[in-house]
Parts: structure tokens; sequence; C-alpha cells
């Protein structure tokens, strides 16, 4: 079974310019979450959705960040205008619905921002 | 505010050698834990989990982790390190109050000397 992919692995850009992330997860998770890891720290919730529906978007920067899952599989996060501090490792993860089930995660995106 | 921390930024062993990486949790009630490992270019992998019942837990891959509630930690260990096992591992809990959100520690990067 394929696991959650994540596309691209790598993008470098210069600031002021849009970008985004796609995440397709494994097939019957309903739950997916986008996480930013920063350089030396651990992920930190973006955005996570139930289905279609974004139940937690309490952590994402909404002046400049945006998701969407509007089929409620396939998701993208998108930055317009990233800015330097942006630079940093965006991943997605996938899990079944209900309390504690398990996250698998995406290999991520690298983002570099110059 | 619930926090989970991890000392230790880096630790280096000998092959062979014994590991114990620390995690401590800031939690109200009793929380839930897990331990992650992620190589280099992967996403996050699941070692390990602790919801209740039996404080020692098994995992993958040779790893447990015993909570210990009058320390407030949860820490990892492996009898026999492989060079296999250099990566960095990330201990979470997940935020109580029907929220579903992992908190994460800075993370460890474990180095394995041959």
């Amino acid at each position: 079974e394929a696991g959650v992919v994540q596309s691209p692995r790598y993008k470098i850009i210069e600031k002021k310019q849009p970008v985004a992330f796609w995440c397709n997860p494994i097939s019957g998770h309903n739950t997916l979450y986008w996480y930013l890891q920063n350089l030396g720290q651990g992920p930190e919730l973006l955005i996570r959705y139930e289905n279609e529906e974004a139940v937690d978007d309490s952590q994402l920067p909404k002046d400049r960040f945006s998701a969407e899952r509007l089929k409620g599989v396939d998701s993208t996060l998108k930055i317009q205008p990233a800015e330097l501090g942006d630079s940093a490792v965006y991943l997605c993860a996938s899990s079944l619905v209900g309390l504690a089930n398990e996250q698998f995660f995406g290999p991520g995106t690298r983002l570099t921002v110059l | 505010a619930q926090s989970v921390t991890q000392p230790d930024i880096h630790i280096t062993v000998s092959e062979g050698a014994s590991l114990e990486l620390r995690c401590n949790y800031s939690y109200g009630a009793t929380p839930y834990l897990f331990w992650y490992v992620q190589s280099p270019g992967q996403g996050l992998q699941l070692l390990l989990k602790y919801f209740s019942g039996d404080t020692l837990v098994q995992g993958i891959k040779g790893f447990e982790a015993e909570f210990k509630r009058s320390q407030s930690s949860f820490n990892l260990r492996k009898p026999s390190v492989h060079w296999s096992d250099a990566a960095e591992y990330f201990c979470a809990g997940l935020l109580s109050g029907g929220y579903n959100k992992l908190i994460f520690g800075a993370g460890t990067r474990l180095a394995v000397h041959p």
C-alpha cells in the first residue's frame, strides 16, 4: 500500500513569489494534517482536515497561507507571498478519523526562500 | 500549558551500546505519548505509543519506552544500538480536550559510532 505522497520534494523560490505543495494521503484516511518543521525543531501543526472540513486551522498564518482539500482526498497548501522565514520542511500526514489514531507522515517538501 | 521537552539535542553512542533518550511532559491528565523516528529525507515513523495500562511499552525495531508518572517522563530505550538507528527521534504528546493535536518535542539527534 502506498504511503503519504508529497510533491515536490524540494522547492527553491525567491521571496515574494508564490509556492504550492501537494499531498495525497493514504487511501481511506479521512483526516489530513499539514505540519511545519523548522530546522532543529519538531513539527508544528498548521491545519487539520476531517474530510473536506478544516477542523483546526488556529496555527495557520492566514494572511499568507491557505489550504484546501476540495474532494476530501488530496490537499494543497499555498504560500503567497513567501518570506525568508518560511524556509522549512512542510510535512503532510494522514490518519483514520478518531482520537489518537496513528498519523502516517509523508517525506515532506523542503522549501528554501532566497 | 501542555508541553513536551527533550533535554538532549544530540547524543552519540557506540554500536552495540545501550541507549536511553529522555522525554519529559507537562500535562494535566494522563497523556497519550508517542515516540517517532525521522531518518534523513524521510517522513516520521511511529516507534511506539502509550495510552494507558502497562507502563512499559514495546515498539518496533527493538525499542521500548517506560511511562513514569512520578517523574513526568517517557524515556525511550534500546538495549543494543545498530548503526541504522542513527536518526532524529521525537517525543510527542496528544493535546487533550478533544483537539487530537500532537505536540512534539524539539527532537534528539542520535549518532552511532562503529
